[in-house]
């Protein structure tokens, strides 16, 4: 069956440094990988794509790269700060409207000042 | 929330008893999703609906039914309430218009069922 395992179910870091997070899969052919951003109490909120003919994407202080090879998906924050603390979810789909969409467990990254 | 919400936001049941929670969207999105989050688990597709009456079932649809009579609207119910049902329930929306399988999230609801 398809899995998605992330890194670690916590990371702590120090302000400043880089985070990076780790989303592994198994069983699964993806098109594209998205990460989301999610706050205690409220639901996730989209970050980023990359598809799978994609190596690395950028925005802002975000960066993720796709390795389809080693089933492996790479996501960092630089200069971390700690409104940057949250819980971060990949998710992997192979059709346009999400119906296979499959949602990692998340990792829960906090940043200490 | 990008025009999302749940209703209600918190809601405590009794096992056996019908549950039926409320998504609503203004943003003429064509597609409308439920899910249900669990620690460890992730989040796990219920049912989705890609038009008005037009729904299909996801991972774990077991013990939930799903109507869509307006675009705007997405009912999820749960005929008869068991404790294993107890969990975050998150609608989702997305539209042809977006990056591929992009979810715009309602703020969820919280089902305790006792």
């Amino acid at each position: 069956s398809q899995k998605i395992e992330q890194n670690s179910e916590a990371l702590n870091i120090q302000e400043g440094k880089t985070a990076t997070l780790t989303c592994n899969y198994t069983n699964y052919s993806p098109a594209y990988l998205q990460w989301y951003r999610q706050d205690p109490g409220r639901g996730p909120v989209f970050l980023l794509l990359i598809r799978e003919n994609e190596k690395e994407k950028r925005k802002e202080r975000l960066k993720v790269t796709f390795d389809t090879t080693l089933k492996q998906s790479l996501f960092h924050i630089t200069a971390s700060q700690p409104a940057d603390s949250a819980t971060y979810l990949c998710a992997l789909g192979s059709d346009n409207y999400g119906q296979n969409f499959v949602f990692g467990p998340g990792t829960r990254l906090s940043v200490l000042p | 929330d990008a025009g999302i919400t749940q209703s209600p936001r918190h809601k405590v049941t009794e096992t056996g008893t019908p549950v039926t929670l409320r998504c609503h969207q203004t943003e003429n999105h064509r597609y409308m999703y439920w899910y249900r989050q669990d620690p460890g688990h992730g989040l796990r597709l219920i049912h989705y609906s890609y038009g008005v009456k037009d729904t299909d079932k996801g991972e774990v649809s077991d013990g939930y039914s799903v109507s869509r009579s307006k675009t705007e609207d997405f009912l999820l119910t749960l005929e008869s309430a068991t404790s294993s049902q107890t969990s975050v329930y998150f609608c989702a929306i997305s539209d042809p218009g977006d990056p591929p399988g992009t979810q715009y999230f309602g703020p969820g609801t919280r089902l305790t069922v006792l």
